[in-house]
């Protein structure tokens, strides 16, 4: 079954560093497109960026551009996104998520699978 | 940008009624509307996928409809593990974005 695992979650300054993994298994991981999703203590969901299933392409939020950076290592099954110059308001926990085949024309795919999440916390 | 508002913001329901969430598009979306359930402390499960399609494994009593700019979700016969809170998400172009969320209670 479709598994996917967070980590890298944790306690961190304004302005310092810190990067997350998603382990994936189950599937193909190789194939498929890959999302971060963010969720604020009590808030909605929040897109944060997407890689293309070989790395080639990469798109973020305006929120995060400049500042965080998604990346895969298919030989290793495993999604990063590496988050520097952290502000209070990336409080959240993050989720990666798996983008579906297409499967309908002219229309794009869902996040079909989505880990557990894990909570970043920016504090002095 | 395309915003997604979904309404109602908060619906309180007694066991087997009907539920009924609107999300509209700030622009044309076409099929590219998709519907997640989220329950406390648990990461969000897809539900319906491409507006109209229930995803594998979701009970019949949810149903999508809908395209271009309006969509709407329909829990029918509601049951008590239904609450939750559900989002609207669009997969049209980026970036990507998610309506604000309906929280469903059980009276």
């Amino acid at each position: 079954q479709v598994q996917l695992v967070e980590s890298g979650g944790g306690v961190v300054q304004p302005g310092r560093s810190l990067r997350l993994s998603c382990a994936a298994s189950g599937f193909t991981f190789s194939s498929y497109a890959m999302h971060w999703v963010r969720q604020a203590p009590g808030k909605g969901l929040e897109w944060v960026a997407v890689i293309s299933y070989d790395g080639s392409n990469k798109y973020y939020a305006d929120s995060v551009k400049g500042r965080f950076t998604i990346s895969r290592d298919n030989s290793k099954n495993t999604l990063y996104l590496q988050m520097n110059s952290l502000r209070a308001e990336d409080t959240a926990v993050y989720y990666c998520a798996r983008e579906g085949f297409v499967v309908v024309v002219a229309a794009t795919p869902p996040l079909d699978y989505w880990g557990q999440g894990t909570l970043v916390t920016v504090s002095s | 940008e395309i915003v997604l508002t979904q309404s109602p913001d908060f619906q309180s329901v007694t066991p087997k009624e009907k539920v009924t969430i609107t999300c509209r598009a700030s622009q044309s979306i076409g099929s590219s509307l998709h519907w997640y359930q989220q329950k406390p402390d648990q990461s969000p499960k897809l539900l319906i996928k491409y507006a109209s399609q229930s995803f594998s494994g979701v009970p019949s009593r949810f149903s999508g409809s809908g395209s271009g700019t309006d969509f709407t979700l329909t829990i029918n016969s509601l049951e008590a593990e239904d609450a939750a809170t559900y989002y609207c998400h669009q997969s049209s172009s980026l970036p990507q974005t998610f309506g604000q969320g309906t929280k469903v209670e059980i009276k």
